[in-house]
């Protein structure tokens, strides 16, 4: 099974700096690869798919990019309300398997 | 607009069964994949089941032969039946599905708790 490590496990910082978060899969994935948001108690959102594709609605402040077995998120100037955990997936199997990255808790400084 | 509710969830002891639902709306359910993904408490994300358009159903080996994926496309509705439940199986379930972003997993559902306990 493609295994999905992501880091840092949490990172601090500051609104207006330029965060980037890890991920990396045991074996190629191509980019069959996505990222998520999630506040506590509320349900994931998709913010990147296709590992660099836009999710429609998310600001252009978050960006991703990778191919093969790494990939990054990048958050260009953080604002108030990006303070959550990021979660990376994968999909490139057969048959498929949707595994989940561990997550990156992104604090406030 | 996409809707997806889950129900079911509740209090069951180990070794116990509980069938969650999903109702959809707002999207021509028979035409897209579903998924079911848990999350407990504190933890991570895990995907738990999918089930193509065609009643293909895919599971990771945490689950399978014990949890069951299924759709009535009539009824617009997803399950998922949990036999043989854990511990372990402690979580918030989430019903999504992949409309208009490729495979990623677009439109969640608010969730449902799943408690396994004696």
């Amino acid at each position: 099974d493609i295994q999905m490590t992501q880091s840092p496990s949490s990172v601090s910082a500051s609104v207006g700096d330029r965060v980037t978060i890890t991920c990396r899969a045991s074996q190629g994935i191509s980019s069959w690869l996505a990222w998520y948001q999630q506040k506590p108690g509320k349900a994931p959102k998709l913010l990147i798919y296709a590992a660099s594709s836009l999710q429609s609605g998310v600001p252009s402040r978050f960006s991703g990019s990778g191919s093969g077995t790494d990939f990054t998120l990048t958050i260009s100037s953080l604002q108030p309300e990006d303070f959550a955990t990021y979660y990376c997936q994968q999909a490139n199997s057969f048959p498929p398997m949707y595994t989940f990255g561990q997550g990156t808790k992104l604090e406030i400084k | 607009e996409v809707q997806l509710v889950e129900s079911g969830g509740g209090l069951v002891q180990p070794g116990g069964s509980l069938r969650l639902s999903c109702a959809a709306s707002g999207f021509t359910f028979s035409s897209y994949d579903m998924h079911w993904v848990r999350q407990a408490t504190g933890k991570g994300l895990e995907w738990v089941s999918a089930i193509g358009t065609a009643g293909d159903t895919y599971y990771p080996g945490s689950v399978k032969g014990r949890f069951t994926i299924s759709r009535e496309n009539a009824k617009n509705s997803l399950y998922l039946q949990m036999n043989s439940l854990r511990a372990g199986d402690t979580a918030v379930y989430y019903c999504a599905t992949s409309i208009a972003a490729d495979w990623a997993f677009d439109y969640w559902g608010q969730g449902t708790l799943v408690t396994v306990s004696s």
